[in-house]
């Protein structure tokens, strides 16, 4: 059975700071790996996707990356801004076609940054 | 594009009473799940339809809870009857068949509490 988690719970860091989040799954057996935003009150955003072949993808000052055989990924944020504040979601996508497999969700790490 | 459109925003309710949500997809989006985010945890998959048929619902608590989606477009979940431990927020998200890797887009969530 695949389990996600995500360590720490939560995060407080100065702005321009730099951070890592990380995510570990149990069963390298995956479609892709997806980093979701969530902010109070409001449905996930998706930020990056890695796909099972990909080692890491970027958008920004977001660079997400995948090692499949240890069952981890990070979510590097550069020069953090109070606006990244929020919650941020890994899940990875169960074996199946694009739209069959499952997403399994970690718990989420708590993310503030002060200004 | 408009985006995931769910209602009501925000439900109370005491226990044993029913209670129903509305999910509106994304325009031509075949693929609808609905999600049931306790507090504290990441999004956990209750139902999957594709077009009006079901794809998936292994975690859907079948003895209270139903999920139907006419005609391919929207989709209600209901509770009947609720229990303390539904109280948590209900996500739906959708997305495009063709599209290969399957991003799932979110809806801003029904948050439910059982009295």
């Amino acid at each position: 059975k695949q389990e996600v988690t995500q360590i720490p719970a939560a995060l407080s860091v100065p702005e321009g700071e730099n951070l890592v989040l990380n995510c570990s799954f149990t069963d390298s057996a995956i479609y892709n790996l997806q980093w979701f935003r969530q902010d109070p009150g409001k449905g996930l955003t998706s930020l990056l996707l890695i796909q099972s072949s990909q080692r890491e993808q970027t958008s920004g000052r977001l660079n997400a990356s995948l090692d499949k055989s240890s069952g981890r990924s990070t979510l590097y944020i550069a020069a953090s801004q109070p606006g990244d504040s929020a919650t941020y979601l890994c899940a990875v996508k169960l074996p199946g076609s694009s739209n069959t497999g499952k997403l399994i969700f970690g718990q989420g790490t708590t993310l503030q940054v002060k200004p | 594009e408009a985006g995931v459109a769910q209602s009501p925003r925000y439900k109370i309710i005491e226990k044993r009473q029913s209670v129903a949500f509305w999910c509106n997809p994304i325009s031509g989006h075949a693929t609808l799940y609905w999600y049931q985010q306790i507090l504290g945890q990441g999004p956990k998959l209750l139902i999957q339809f594709q077009n009006n048929g079901v794809v998936d619902d292994s975690q859907l608590p079948k003895d209270r809870f139903s999920a139907e989606r006419l005609k391919g477009v929207d989709s209600t979940l209901k509770i009947q009857p609720a229990k303390l431990e539904d109280s948590a927020v209900y996500l739906c998200a959708s997305s495009l068949v063709r599209q290969g890797s399957g991003i799932q887009y979110f809806g801003a969530g029904t948050r439910l509490s059982v009295l």
